[in-house]
């Protein structure tokens, strides 16, 4: 119950394009949905995050998508650029000060010139 | 974001062997956190510490894990007796405690043989 699906595992894009994440989570306590964003050798770079509140939220080219009832969520990026590409996470955590992340899978993205 | 730094970046070890990771964090961070992500895979929870001490652990952080802040600054996680299957990325989180937000560090890469 604690696990969070994400998918798919990868995806390629070309330039310009949306690629969109997925994710599905079981445990109805979390409230704190983020996405990282990392770089081979890097650590995970914290991108955007929602709560259940509200059923979307957009920084930059950046976007997700919450839809409590059905306990998934998404991450959209549009205009894709070849910076772009990496590998995302989802995440999820219950709201508690100091409550531990639990991670999707990841994808890895590939945005081609 | 302000930089965490994490030493030493690589360590190879011998299977059996101690070692110990470093995270310096900001001051003003209440919680901290450590996590691994074995080559390939997804990030996994270890342990939280907040005031000094651990406020939540996993399934994987057995009695040959350790962690403390010895001199109010460092953040260590030790390992006592290390064995292949702890190969992997091991990152240094924090959080303020005042927003669900945990920041991560540039990863120690650590190599059991």
């Amino acid at each position: 119950q604690q696990q969070v699906k994400q998918s798919p595992q990868s995806l390629i894009v070309q330039k310009g394009g949306i690629p969109i994440i997925n994710c599905a989570y079981e445990n109805t306590a979390f409230d704190y949905f983020p996405w990282y964003q990392q770089f081979p050798g890097k650590g995970p770079a914290l991108l955007i995050a929602i709560r259940p509140d509200v059923s979307e939220k957009k920084e930059g080219r950046f976007t997700i998508s919450f839809n409590k009832s059905a306990k998934q969520f998404s991450l959209h990026i549009m205009d894709s650029q070849p910076g772009d590409s990496a590998t995302y996470f989802c995440a999820a955590s219950m709201w508690r000060s100091g409550s531990r992340l639990t991670f999707g899978e990841g994808t890895q993205l590939t945005v081609n010139p | 974001e302000p930089e965490v730094t994490q030493t030493p970046s690589h360590q190879v070890t011998q299977m059996g062997q101690e070692v110990i990771l470093r995270c310096v964090p900001i001051s003003n961070h209440l919680y901290f956190y450590w996590y691994r992500q074995i080559l390939g895979q997804k990030v996994e929870f270890l342990v939280s510490f907040y005031n000094n001490e651990i406020s939540e652990k996993s399934e994987i952080f057995d009695d040959q894990f350790s962690v403390e802040r010895p001199d109010g600054s460092n953040f260590t996680l030790k390992i006592r007796s290390t064995k292949l299957e702890d190969s992997a990325m091991y990152f240094c989180a924090r959080a303020t405690g005042s927003s669900d937000e945990q920041y991560f560090g540039p990863g120690t890469r650590l190599t059991v043989t």
